[in-house]
Parts: C-alpha cells; structure tokens; sequence
C-alpha cells in the first residue's frame, strides 16, 4: 500500500476485555515496529520485528500485551485484559530493512472503560 | 542511558522563525529525527540528519547538530499557521533499531 495502514483506528472496549490492532506495513518494508502514546505525552517503544529474525520485545509493559507478524507483512498487537492504563494510541511503524527512514500509521485509538 | 529532552511549548508569530531545541544522551547515536504530529493524526517524518553531519537544510526546514553537547535543533523559516503541531525529536541509538522520542514540543502560531 501507499502507506502505514492500522485498523482500527478507534475502539472502545471495556475492561476486561481483549483487543486486537492490526498493522499493514509498506508493501516491501521489512522492519515493523509498535509504540505507544499516551494522551499528551510522547511515544512509548513496544516491539520491533525485522524479517525472520526473533522480534525485540524489551518494550512490552506486560504479559498482557503480545504481537505477532505474518512474514513481512501483517502485525497484530494484542492487550488481554485490558485495563484503564491501557488507553492510549497504539501506532505502527515500517521501514525497510537498512532504510533510516521509518515511517507511521494514523494509529489506533484506544480507549478502555 | 537513553533520553530525550524537549521543550513543552513554542509559541511563534506568523511569519517568524521557530527554533524547536532537543538534547539526547545517547553518544552513540547515529540518526536524529523530527517528526510532526497535527491534531488526531499519525507521526510525520520531516527530516533525519546523520550523526556525522552538523547542518542539513530542505526548504523551509534547517537541523543543526552539535554533536558534542548532544543537541539537535530544528528551525522553521517564515513559520505558518499550518506549522502549528507537535514536534517530536527521536535518536535512533547505535545498535539498535527503534528511535527514542521525546515528549513532544507543542508549537503555536499566532497572527
């Protein structure tokens, strides 16, 4: 695609619950990454995956957040039980792998009552 | 450590310059972003400087870096209504693959 594509881009969950967002990286980009963003306040680092290799995942807050990707496309970042704490937008990233150029998503609005 | 440091807010006049500053701790980065935020949207890549450069400028846009005191500065010329956003500076730290932003610097422009 054109660009960073993330769905969906709002949801409203409540507490408890799972939640599912998806990243559709830049066709051919080959490193994807997760951050988050809470209200006012600047970005978090998830997770980065570059191709095969095993994923970073030093920036998961906990085990109720996990990612996953399909090859070198898709990602879904999933929160179990998600908790108030857990509003925030969720953005995506792609690059490719030796670009220095990374770039983001709309995000995913996430807002947990 | 990794650390990025900004201002919170700028408050220009139309047709000014803004000079957005950042400081980051890391010495062994090797790239240094800004990146645009407008109101409900994504991140905006402006610009990148590689970490052996001290000045990169694309139109109305000039980075300076003094690598020494590790502070990254972005200047806008003939600033617009359409600048007003928040400017995230992020270093890309050597040996790694994800960037490290700052909290953001919330740029006003007024008439």
């Amino acid at each position: 695609g054109a660009g960073v594509s993330q769905s969906p881009s709002n949801k409203v969950t409540e507490k408890g619950k799972d939640v599912e967002l998806r990243c559709d990286p830049i066709s051919g980009h080959t490193a994807l990454y997760w951050y988050r963003q809470r209200l006012g306040q600047g970005l978090e680092f998830l997770i980065y995956f570059q191709g095969n290799s095993a994923p970073d995942k030093s920036g998961l807050p906990s085990d109720r957040f996990s990612a996953e990707r399909t090859g070198e496309s898709v990602s879904t970042l999933t929160i179990q039980r998600t908790q108030q704490e857990d509003s925030a937008v969720y953005l995506c990233a792609s690059s490719s792998g030796t670009g220095n150029t990374i770039y983001f998503g709309e995000g995913s609005w996430l807002t947990v009552v | 450590g990794e650390d990025v440091e900004q201002s919170l807010f700028l408050s220009v006049r139309e047709g000014d310059s803004s000079v957005i500053n950042c400081t980051y701790t890391d010495s062994s980065s090797t790239y240094l972003y800004w990146y645009k935020q407008e109101p409900g949207a994504g991140l905006q890549l402006l610009t990148y400087i590689f970490s052996n450069m001290d000045m990169k400028q694309d139109q109305r846009l000039t980075v300076l870096l003094n690598k020494k005191d590790k502070h990254l500065s972005l200047r806008i010329a003939d600033t617009q209504t359409g600048d007003s956003a928040i400017y995230f500076c992020a270093e890309r730290p050597g040996g790694y693959n994800k960037l490290i932003f700052g909290a953001g610097t919330r740029l006003a422009v007024h008439p």
